[in-house]
């Protein structure tokens, strides 16, 4: 199992560019998540989703967009990047409350 | 709403020596997960360790152990035998058992500096 796939590690995106972070995990899990982590803090939730087809907003979902079209994929999209979008995203997935990360996407906004 | 607390945001361990990270937490909810995750430099999540609220016994893995006092709501990791491997971010974070998906709360972070 490669687990969960992050694509890509880096990027750096103009003030109101858009991109999409593709997720991607092969354990045939449900849930899955986006999170951010900000320079000397912990992860707060941006969206998650309990199945294909199922998304919903977690603490911080402004700016974001999410979709679930199968089990194994999980993009979150940004529209019209802004500076106080520059963070490393985490995508994650869970089954039997064991949660499995991606290694990141660090992103900067200028 | 659940909130973590770290209240050391720096400590250093001699290798081979033991230290202990503070965790706690506030909840109205009695039946719960509480984890600990390693960041190291890679960026990677990795659980270090896992515990079930409804479980008195204190979890363990190799050398890393909890000790979970549930009235007090707190929740500190102690790593025995520390190794430079084990220098990173450790990360508390609770989760709540029925709220799937919604309450998964992250502290801020201790990061965890081992000196040779």
């Amino acid at each position: 199992n490669a687990g969960v796939t992050q694509t890509p590690k880096f990027r750096i995106l103009k003030i109101g560019q858009s991109m999409t972070l593709q997720c991607t995990q092969d354990m045939n899990h449900n849930y899955m998540y986006w999170y951010r982590q900000d320079p000397g803090m912990g992860l707060k939730l941006i969206y998650y989703s309990v199945g294909a087809g199922i998304t919903d907003k977690g603490e911080v979902p402004n700016g974001y967009n999410v979709s679930r079209s199968t089990t194994e994929d999980f993009p979150l999209r940004l529209e019209l990047a802004a500076p106080s979008q520059t963070s490393v995203y985490f995508c994650a997935s869970s089954r039997d409350s064991r949660w499995y990360f991606g290694p990141g996407t660090r992103l900067t906004v200028t | 709403a659940q909130t973590v607390t770290q209240s050391q945001p720096e400590m250093s361990v001699q290798e081979a020596e033991t230290v202990t990270l503070s965790c706690t937490y506030d909840t109205s909810e009695s039946d719960y997960y509480l984890f600990w995750y390693k960041q190291p430099p890679s960026r990677q999540m990795i659980l270090v360790i896992r515990q079930e609220a409804y479980k008195q016994q204190n979890a363990t893995e190799n050398r890393f152990s909890v000790n979970f006092q549930k009235a007090a709501k707190s929740f500190s990791l102690k790593i025995s035998d520390s190794q430079l491997g084990d220098a990173a971010m450790y990360f508390c974070a609770y989760r709540s058992r029925t709220d799937y998906g919604q309450n998964f709360v992250f502290g801020p972070g201790t990061r965890l500096s081992v000196l040779p």
